[in-house]
């Protein structure tokens, strides 16, 4: 299957600074890639969805301030969770669609981010 | 909207015991569905989808996942399980907008 890849895996940081998660997709181009979090032991609460080269749509709930989402190719998506404080540590995982457009969704291996 | 409900959250289990998860979804129109499966740190992966024609899917693993349209329903099975098949499993439903809505998860344990 396709291959996506995220950076970093595990990141720590001090409370106020920003962090950049990156997502590629490694052999395949994807239109449409989707931003998930994960807290423990729950299902994944999509927060936004990704589209080269137009503005991300966020879903209800999300702050777009808080947490910006480039997608500037075909095969990166970035995520910047600008500000970070405790409560915005977690599980964050990217997937992509490859544009065959199965419905079928290839992810990351998430990247675990604490905010000290 | 499209939300997808999995009853057990968390089940252990003994090796060669069977399986059945359970999966339901609220949509009425064309759905397209998923088992992905998360195993002890390593990322999702695909177990097995159904998008038309047999509503028995065969997955990777001896896996099978039974769409009943009737019941909106799409219960993931393994006769009998192993103790690598200890992961956290997702339904999930993919319709009309085609942005995969996510199950809470159901967390297996297989005991040796």
């Amino acid at each position: 299957g396709a291959v996506v890849s995220q950076h970093p895996s595990r990141v720590i940081c001090k409370s106020g600074t920003s962090v950049k998660i990156e997502c590629r997709s490694l052999d395949f181009q994807a239109t449409t890639m989707f931003w998930y979090r994960q807290f423990p032991k729950q299902s994944l609460m999509l927060m936004a969805t990704s589209n080269e080269g137009s503005k991300a749509t966020y879903e209800q709930g999300v702050e777009k301030d808080k947490f910006l989402i480039n997608h500037a190719s075909l095969t990166l998506s970035t995520l910047t969770v600008t500000s970070a404080h405790p409560e915005d540590s977690s599980f964050y995982i990217c997937s992509a669609r490859d544009r065959g457009d199965t419905g079928e969704l290839f992810f990351g291996e998430g990247s675990r981010l604490t905010v000290l | 909207a499209q939300s997808v409900s999995q009853h057990n959250h968390h089940v252990i289990l003994s090796e060669a015991a069977s399986l059945e998860l359970g999966c339901n979804y609220s949509y009425g129109g064309t759905v397209n569905l998923f088992w992905y499966v998360q195993y002890p740190g390593q990322h999702l992966q695909l177990l097995l989808k159904y998008f038309s024609g047999d509503p028995l899917v065969k997955g990777i693993k001896g896996f099978e996942a039974e769409f009943i349209k009737s019941k909106f329903s799409f219960n993931l099975r393994k006769p009998s399980v192993q103790w690598s098949d200890t992961a956290e499993y997702f339904c999930a439903v993919n319709a009309g907008s085609y942005i995969p809505t996510f199950g809470r998860g159901t967390s297996l344990i297989v005991h040796p």
